[in-house]
């Protein structure tokens, strides 16, 4: 299984609502991800998360809330959003996280989660 | 902070013949991963391939090569017998604790 599975596929939220997304590997990563991507541009990196910890927050705003519960499950939790936090969230996962730099070191990806909020 | 960076932000090519794609990406680390994705219009992430800073050989996949320059950071993609399935965004990518993307090619197929 080289599958990492986003659900939901299609979200649409109000700006006073909150949801979540969720993202699942069986894959026995310990590092995974949240990018943002906006239409034509590349991913931004926003969180990493290093066997269940957080390891890197891109100075997101608090109204994202990332969440690991487990090895193999990744949350991101959403609230109070703004129309421009409209966008397709990819979740990725990677052997490895930190400084270790082993083989097979690529992230696999989800099919993302496409956001909108009205 | 380590830098990607993609110069060509489109390109076509003749179904059948070779692209090459430009990628070059500042870091002061010796050990880190390149890699290429694709991403076609269902947005979905592909690894095309990938390689390792301390080999100098260079990658290749099928119709698919790098040419590594190390020394120079440079990290460019060739493909050959250019197919209509080839039509995506490609993404050059660095990797230590983070992956991080150069802005993207849109590479277009002409039949």
């Amino acid at each position: 299984d080289t599958e990492v599975t986003q659900t939901p596929k299609h979200l649409v939220m109000g700006m006073t609502n909150k949801k979540s997304l969720k993202c699942e590997q069986h894959m026995g990563h310990r590092a995974m991800y949240w990018y943002k991507q906006k239409a034509k541009k590349p991913p931004e990196l926003m969180f990493v998360y290093s066997y269940e910890k957080l390891s890197i927050n891109e100075s997101v705003p608090s109204r994202f809330s990332p969440e690991c519960p487990n090895s193999s499950l990744l949350n991101l939790h959403l609230h109070a959003l703004q129309p421009e936090d409209s966008a397709l969230y990819l979740c990725a996962s990677t052997k490895t996280g930190g400084s270790e730099v082993v083989m097979n070191t690529e992230a696999f990806f989800g099919q993302g989660t496409r956001l909108t909020v009205v | 902070a380590q830098t990607v960076t993609q110069s060509q932000p489109e390109m076509s090519v003749q179904e059948a013949e070779t692209v090459t794609l430009s990628c070059t990406y500042d870091t002061s680390e010796s050990d880190y991963y390149l890699f290429w994705y694709k991403q076609p219009p269902s947005r979905q992430m592909i690894l095309v391939i990938r390689q390792e800073a301390y080999k100098q050989q260079n990658a290749t996949e099928n119709r698919f090569s790098v040419n590594f320059q190390k020394a120079a950071k440079s990290f460019s993609l060739k493909i050959s017998d250019s197919q209509l399935g080839d039509a995506a965004m490609y993404f050059c990518a660095y990797r230590d604790d983070k992956i991080i993307f150069g802005k993207g090619t849109r590479l277009h197929i002409l039949p």
